[in-house]
């Protein structure tokens, strides 16, 4: 079965410093990984997915099939990015996993100003 | 804008009393996923449907939860009987059905049960 992990809860960082949220994962086929935002009041929305190897609002994330890490990372945190992000991972077991997403726990970054 | 549309936005009840939340899924989307938002296990999904049909609801109690799909444009999760640790956000979100799409999320339902 697969796990995402999240490791940290709260994240606190001051505007303009770096910004990096671990994600963790555990699956033993070939995952396909995502990042979520939630804003204040604002609906769960996609940030970006590793197989586009984009970057969104600033945030880039590499996948480390080694170290099974999918890390969030942001060079010059605003304080816009204050919100709560999730990892998820589609199991895409042959294609039948229709999209499902299993979800970490949430990190809540707080930038401050 | 399509939306995915939830009802209610928020619903206090007491212990024992039966709780319905409804999921409008966006025109089209033929995936619709229940998840569970709790501070301590983030997004838990409950369960999910493919063309209105259940594929996976082990990740709800089946002695007290059940989600059904009607017809295409309506989901619900229902409760019953409720209880304090049920307390939690709810959200549905909908997709096309195909790795990498990404799943658009209602607003979701606090449901605070005392």
């Amino acid at each position: 079965a697969q796990r995402v992990t999240q490791p940290e809860k709260l994240l606190s960082v001051f505007k303009g410093a770096p910004v990096e949220l671990k994600c963790n994962y555990s699956y033993s086929g070939s995952p396909e990984l995502f990042w979520y935002v939630q804003y204040s009041r604002q609906r769960l929305q996609l940030l970006l997915r590793h197989i586009s190897r984009e970057s969104i609002k600033g945030f880039t994330a590499d996948l480390n099939k080694g170290e099974t890490s999918f890390h969030l990372k942001k060079p010059f945190a605003q304080e816009e990015d204050s919100a709560m992000y999730y990892c998820a991972l589609d199991a895409n077991a042959g294609g039948t996993s229709y999209g499902k997403l299993t979800f970490g726990q949430g990190t809540i970054l707080t930038v401050h100003p | 804008d399509a939306r995915v549309t939830q009802t209610p936005r928020h619903k206090v009840t007491e212990m024992g009393q039966e709780v319905t939340m409804r999921c409008q899924p966006i025109l089209g989307h033929n995936t619709v996923f229940w998840y569970r938002q709790t501070m301590m296990q983030g997004l838990e999904l409950l369960a999910y449907f493919r063309n209105r049909a259940p594929l996976d609801d082990s990740g709800m109690p089946k002695d007290r939860f059940s989600a059904e799909m009607p017809d295409a444009t309506l989901a619900t999760l229902k409760i019953q009987p409720s209880e304090p640790r049920d307390s939690a956000v709810y959200f549905c979100a909908s997709g096309l059905g195909r790795t990498n799409e990404k799943l658009f999320f209602g607003s979701g339902t606090q449901l605070s049960v005392l």
